[in-house]
């Protein structure tokens, strides 16, 4: 059972280009949240999903975009890196058993400089 | 802006010491508070986890204790090993239908062997 998959590990990337940080989950999650961390900062909510289809706005969610087409997969994409984006972040899947929302299981996170 | 307050930022504490983490809230929509640790290069990983009808949970080691009047929540590390040595996470879980977690910044342990 993998859980929570992110690709790549580490990237650097010029400002101005774009790219795609990947998450898949095999745990039949319906929920899905992309999370960036910074030093002092803690966990801040970047975009998440209750579901395939169903996509919405966290803390942070300026110069992201998500989609949620299937339940698996939940890709970040940055549509123009700035160096502000520079942190490392995390997806995280969660499930419900009645009304009952459990924790979240986190990926291993990628590592993103934006030089 | 939905907060949580996590104190103290950094903590060293002897072998078989007690670590103590404090966590503080501000909004009472919150309903379920897990802990998470943390080790280098490692996602965080669900430690442990209270709703706000209990008062305290014990799960071996690592104790939650929380204060609904007072809004606060704390993580008790009984024992402290080496290996405890993480970063530790308070959160809360916001009920507004959309199952919001607002994370607390981080305390990172170190434990002396």
């Amino acid at each position: 059972n993998a859980g929570v998959t992110q690709t790549p590990k580490f990237q650097v990337l010029k400002t101005g280009q774009s790219m795609t940080l990947q998450c898949a989950q095999d745990m039949n999650h319906e929920y899905m949240s992309w999370y960036r961390q910074d030093p002092g900062m803690g966990l801040r909510l970047i975009h998440y999903s209750v579901g395939a289809g169903i996509t919405d706005q966290g803390e942070v969610p300026n110069g992201y975009n998500v989609s949620r087409s299937t339940t698996e997969d939940f890709p970040l994409r940055l549509l123009s890196a700035a160096p502000s984006q520079t942190s490392v972040y995390f997806c995280a899947s969660s499930y419900w058993i009645g009304t009952h929302n459990y924790g979240y299981t986190f990926g291993s996170g990628t590592r993103l400089t934006v030089v | 802006q939905q907060q949580v307050k996590q104190s103290p930022q950094s903590l060293i504490v002897q072998k078989g010491g007690i670590s103590i983490i404090n966590c503080a809230y501000e909004n009472t929509a919150f309903d379920y508070f897990p802990w998470y640790q943390q080790f280098p290069g490692k996602g965080p990983a669900l430690l442990i986890a209270i709703r706000p009808d209990v008062s305290e949970k014990k799960e071996g080691r690592f104790t939650i204790s929380f204060n609904k009047s007072a809004k606060q929540f704390s993580l008790h590390i009984m024992d402290s090993q080496p290996g405890d040595s993480a970063t530790y996470f308070c959160a809360a879980r916001a009920t507004s239908g959309t199952y919001k977690y607002i994370f607390g910044t981080g305390t990172r342990l170190k434990v002396l062997a």
